[in-house]
């Protein structure tokens, strides 16, 4: 069974950089079609997609975070990472990430969520 | 960016009792439409995709319909474990994926 974890700083000071890791465990980061996805939501909002990456690193990412947002994937530790710069507390929320078998295809599994908070 | 609007924000209902949920989209998604459930400190839970098929080890109770730009959850007979958010998802622009805001069912 696939199973994915978020990891990181829980809290970050504004204008500074956030960054999450997700490791992925029970499969490969490079089977198949697999995009691997960051997803967050504010406290009490709905939910925001990010971004998402192949495993051959090719990315793509929401356009109104593109600018501030990179991911990344470490093939060799079966992990991918989300940098997301010069933040604040509008980047307060819990970030998930997710995997899906394709670029239209559904989230199928889901890490249990990480929440940082943008705090002086 | 196609815009997904859930209705309604809130629902309170009894156990036991059927209930549908309506999620349209500002532009066809075509069939690429997905249903989460979400509980409080809880990953959203894939209930549904392809705007009618079940997730491994959903209950027959959740039925998803609809195509283009308007679709229902319908789920049947409440259930203690159905009070949640459920939301709606649209992954047919996969340059920008987008969720509806969610509906909330609350215990009557």
């Amino acid at each position: 069974q696939l199973q994915l974890q978020e990891s990181g700083p829980g809290v970050v000071k504004p204008s500074q950089t956030l960054s999450l890791t997700c490791s992925v465990s029970g499969g490969s980061i490079s089977s198949g079609d697999a995009y691997w996805s960051w997803i967050r939501q504010h406290p009490g909002k709905g939910l925001e997609w990010i971004g998402y990456i192949y495993h051959s690193g090719s990315t793509h990412s929401n356009p109104s975070l593109k600018s501030r947002v990179t991911i990344s994937v470490d093939r060799s530790t079966n992990q991918f990472s989300l940098m997301l710069t010069s933040v604040t507390a509008a980047d307060t929320a819990v970030y998930f990430c997710a995997r899906a078998s394709g670029l239209r295809a559904v989230w199928t599994y889901w890490g249990q969520g990480s929440l940082v908070t943008v705090s002086s | 960016e196609i815009v997904m609007t859930q209705s309604p924000a809130t629902l309170s209902v009894s156990p036991g009792e059927r209930v549908t949920l309506s999620c349209r989209a500002s532009q066809s998604v075509s069939s690429n439409l997905a249903w989460f459930q979400q509980k409080p400190g809880q990953a959203p839970r894939l209930l549904v995709y392809a705007a009618s098929t079940r997730a491994t080890g959903v209950p027959a109770r959740f039925s998803g319909r609809g195509s283009g730009t308007e679709f229902t959850l319908t789920i049947s007979s409440l259930q203690s474990e159905d009070f949640a958010v459920y939301f709606c998802q649209q992954y047919n622009d996969w340059l920008m994926y987008s969720f509806g805001q969610g509906t909330k069912l609350e215990i009557k």
